[in-house]
């Protein structure tokens, strides 16, 4: 049964430390996205990826948050330093990238606490 | 730009009952696919059901089904025979053609009563 995997589950750290979220997305899936959920704003998309490069970072504080791909099983979101505010669910989701009817494949997120 | 209206922040339906969630979408693109993810207590956000925008069929998934109405441009969820496990967050999306992307609406929380 394949599925994305997050780590880590839980984060919590304090303000101004550095936050690093992996992804490996479901094998052969070649897009990858990095949504952030709260209550106040909902699902928003941060950044996505297709074949290893980023198409749409457009959602991300570009000052802190860094989004990358070293390889094609792997996909990381950085935060330098953490405040507070980004205390928050941090999904990824993989898809095959074929077209409208591209289904998302969400990982278990990871639920950040900065303190 | 696209948009997700869910208007029903929360229902409430008893056990083996039918209910509906609303779901109104607002696009000027012709080819466009809509989605229906299910967010339990426990976080993960599961994918139930996709319609295409040139789907003739409405989609249907076990018990979930898609009520689509191109013309109002509304692509309700309709589960029938609720369970207690259906007790969740619903979230409905789209994404348009040439887009990888999602767009999400604000979700409707579902209590399934015994």
């Amino acid at each position: 049964d394949a599925r994305v995997t997050q780590t880590p589950r839980h984060k919590v750290t304090e303000m101004g430390q550095e936050v690093t979220m992996r992804c490996q997305p479901i094998l052969g899936h070649n897009t990858v996205f990095w949504y952030r959920q709260t209550m106040m704003q909902g699902l928003e998309l941060l950044a996505y990826f297709r074949n290893r490069a980023p198409l749409d970072d457009s959602g991300m504080p570009k000052d802190r948050f860094s989004a990358e791909m070293p390889d094609a099983t792997l996909a990381t979101l950085k935060i330098q330093p953490s405040e507070p505010r980004d205390s928050a669910v941090y999904f990824c989701a993989s898809g095959l990238g074929r077209g409208r009817g591209d289904t998302q494949y969400f990982g278990p997120g990871t639920r950040l606490t900065v303190l | 730009a696209q948009k997700i209206t869910q208007t029903q922040p929360g229902m409430f339906v008893q056990e083996k009952e039918a209910v509906t969630l609303d779901c109104t979408y607002d696009t000027s693109d012709q080819s466009y696919g809509l989605f229906w993810y299910k967010q339990p207590s426990s976080g993960e956000m599961i994918f139930l059901i996709y319609q295409g925008s040139y789907d003739e069929q409405n989609a249907t998934e076990g018990r979930y089904s898609l009520n689509f109405q191109k013309a109002r441009k509304s692509a309700n969820l309709v589960i029938s025979a609720s369970q207690l496990g259906d007790s969740a967050m619903y979230f409905c999306a789209m994404r348009v053609s040439g887009y990888s992307t999602l767009t999400f609406g604000k979700g409707t929380m579902l209590l399934v009563s015994p």
